[in-house]
């Protein structure tokens, strides 16, 4: 059975700090890894989705990076802003199936 | 990825009623939609699988009676909580996997249920 693991759970930061979150994964037969943006209350923001034959996908300041024969991810934001407060979810699929979710970093960037 | 609507965002019911709670792909057919449902500070814990035309397929330990889903066209899936009790209390989400160029999971907004 899949688990997915993200360390930190929480992660309290300066403004302007380039920072990383941690996702793991036990089992490395997957087909994509995808990041989510999830605001208090509100649903889930696509931030970046890694297919198992890529390495890193790049959007803005963020980069994330995947490992598949060691089952790790991680999520590295830049110069982070107040405005990048939120929890952050890494989740794996195996194709068309359901996603696996991390139980989250929650990420406070104080101005 | 497609766009997925969810609604409604907010609903309060009284204990033993039912509520319904919609899930639209308004850009992309899903034949496949998926519903989760999290807990305060817990991560999304799938529920079930609707399939379009036919039975959903739920996780282990949720009950099918009280978490009805119907899945009756490819842009509409539902989920109806009958019977709801307070620890029915919880986020629900729903999403829709969708192929081609921007292809990835696409989430709906979310449905906050309270029942009191």
């Amino acid at each position: 059975k899949q688990e997915v693991t993200q360390i930190p759970a929480a992660l309290s930061v300066p403004e302007g700090e380039n920072l990383v979150l941690n996702c793991s994964f036990t089992d490395s037969a997957i087909y994509n890894l995808q990041w989510f943006r999830q605001d208090p209350g509100k649903g889930l923001t696509s931030l970046l989705l890694i297919q198992s034959s890529q390495r890193e996908q790049t959007s803005g300041r963020l980069n994330a990076s995947l490992d598949k024969s060691s089952g790790r991810s991680t999520l590295y934001i830049a110069a982070s802003q107040p405005g990048d407060s939120a929890t952050y979810l890494c989740a794996v699929s195996a194709g068309n199936t359901p996603l696996v979710f991390g139980k989250g970093t929650r990420l406070s960037v104080i101005a | 990825g497609a766009v997925v609507s969810q609604h409604p965002s907010r609903v309060i019911c009284k204990s033993g009623t039912s509520v319904k709670i919609e899930c639209r792909s308004l850009d992309f057919q899903a034949t496949t939609m998926f519903w989760y449902r999290q807990f305060p500070k817990k991560s999304l814990m799938l529920m079930a699988t609707s399939n379009e035309g036919s039975k959903a397929t739920y996780e282990q330990g949720v009950e099918k009676d009280k978490f009805l889903i119907n899945h009756a066209s490819l842009t509409l899936s539902t989920l109806t909580v009958t019977s709801a009790h307070p620890e029915d209390s919880s986020f629900y989400i729903c999403s829709v996997y969708t192929t081609g160029a921007n292809y990835g999971y696409t989430f709906g907004s979310g449905t906050r249920l309270t029942v009191v």
